[in-house]
């Protein structure tokens, strides 16, 4: 079945950097797009990335535009999330998605914790 | 900016008919926008429901429905279970490689 695990998280202090890695199984990982979400603890999902199925286009929402970056292994199925520049509110539960045609998201990781704090 | 509104809170008595909406602050909703659906449970990831405005994720049972409702799209519970009780979320494509999420609903069965 489709697993998605997200590993990375942790602790950082403001203007750190820290990368996250999601790994991916049962399924063709070099055929789909994946995504980057985030939920801040007690709000809303925020869309933050997106990276095409051979990595050669991505996009971010503009909360992050500049300091994130999306890459991706497709010879050993891992999704990457470079942050840079943290700020306190960056701090959220990180999740990756699998992105399909009609532009929704099926499949979901268990999500990883990022705290940004001195 | 764009903005996606939601209903921050509704209450729906068991066995009953509940309609969530999702709406842009700057227009129409349309199926050109693809609206989805999740459910999310406390220290849950997501789950997805609708895709493609009215297409049910598989294993997701025919009381969840999705549609259009004039200017948004609506995310229809019929005979609403105890276990309904969630956040739902809707999400919009906006254009290439861009997503939006309404903030979100939080039901209530009672």
């Amino acid at each position: 079945q489709v697993l998605l695990v997200e590993s990375g998280g942790g602790l950082v202090k403001p203007g750190g950097s820290l990368r996250l890695s999601c790994a991916a199984s049962g399924f063709t990982f070099s055929d789909n797009s994946m995504c980057w979400i985030r939920q801040v603890p007690g709000k809303g999902l925020e869309w933050i990335s997106y990276i095409r199925s051979s990595g050669s286009g991505t996009d971010y929402s503009e909360s992050v535009r500049g300091r994130f970056t999306v890459s991706r292994d497709n010879t050993n199925n891992l999704l990457f999330l470079q942050m840079s520049a943290l700020k306190a509110e960056d701090t959220a539960v990180y999740y990756c998605a699998r992105s399909r045609a009609n532009f929704f998201f099926d499949y979901w990781g268990q999500g990883i914790l990022v705290t940004v704090s001195s | 900016q764009t903005v996606v509104t939601q209903e921050p809170s509704f209450s729906v008595s068991p066995g009953g008919t509940v309609t969530l909406t999702c709406g842009l602050n700057s227009g129409s909703v349309s199926t050109s926008s693809y609206p989805s659906w999740y459910q999310q449970t406390p220290g849950q990831a997501p789950r997805t429901l609708i895709y493609n405005t009215n297409s049910r994720s598989s294993g997701v049972p025919d009381r969840f429905s999705g549609s259009i409702l004039g200017n948004k799209a609506a995310l229809t519970i019929t005979g609403a279970q105890a276990d309904d009780e969630s956040d739902y979320h809707c999400l919009l494509y906006l254009t290439s490689g861009i997503w939006v999420f309404g903030g979100g609903t939080k039901l209530t069965v009672l």
